[in-house]
């Protein structure tokens, strides 16, 4: 049981270029995130899909496009990429409200 | 003020010890309560979980909540130095299909 797959898991852009982090989860779960965490930051919410087909922005969304492709799989494009957006992303999924959420291993972005 | 706050530490005690950590939060619709692991370079994992008021144990872990006063705390007895990681409190209203609001995190390392 995979759980909540990330790719890739370490990635270094040049400022301005483009990309698209993947996420896949194999829990039949109707909500999936993506969060980034910064020191000192903890891990904040970027945008969110409450079920397929739904995507809402949350606190720092800023720079970010994101799909809902179907149920599984939940993608974070970067269009523009700048140096303020090194970070860790992590992506996560839950079935419902209430219940826990699970989280990839994370993909490690540099930007130069 | 955000939502949820939580001391980041860092957090150092000998091995053996009782470790509390706490975060506070200002949002009286919180009802589910959460409190995530998270080691170096890993993704977070659940730890504990709770529904409204009152305490949970598990082993050597036990989750207070005290929703009169906005407040919840993870108690490690018997620290171990398997137990040095991040530790992220983590809550959920309970209306809507909105995302987990975390903490900061505190880093805890447990010197033998």
């Amino acid at each position: 049981n995979a759980g909540v797959t990330q790719t890739p898991k370490f990635q270094v852009l040049k400022t301005g270029q483009s990309m698209t982090l993947q996420c896949a989860q194999d829990m039949n779960h109707n909500s999936m995130y993506w969060y980034r965490q910064d020191p000192g930051m903890g891990l904040r919410l970027i945008y969110y899909s409450a079920s397929e087909g739904t995507t809402d922005k949350g606190e720092v969304p800023n720079g970010y496009n994101v799909s809902r492709l179907n149920k599984r799989e939940f993608s974070l494009r970067l269009e523009s990429a700048a140096p303020s957006q090194t970070s860790v992303y992590f992506c996560a999924s839950r079935w419902v409200r209430g219940t826990e959420a699970f989280f990839g291993q994370g993909t490690r972005l540099t930007v130069v | 003020q955000k939502e949820v706050e939580q001391d980041p530490g860092p957090l150092s005690v000998p091995e053996g010890a009782i470790v509390s950590l706490n975060c506070t939060y200002s949002n009286s619709a919180f009802q589910y309560f959460m409190w995530y692991r998270q080691y170096s370079r890993k993704g977070p994992e659940l730890l504990m979980y709770t529904y409204s008021s009152g305490n949970k144990e598990d082993g050597r872990f036990t989750a207070q909540v005290d929703k009169s006063s906005k407040y919840i705390s993870l108690f490690i007895r018997d620290s171990q130095p398997s137990d040095s990681a991040t530790y992220l409190c983590a809550m959920s209203r309970n209306s809507g299909n909105t995302p987990l609001v975390f903490g900061k995190g505190t880093r805890l390392s447990v010197i033998a």
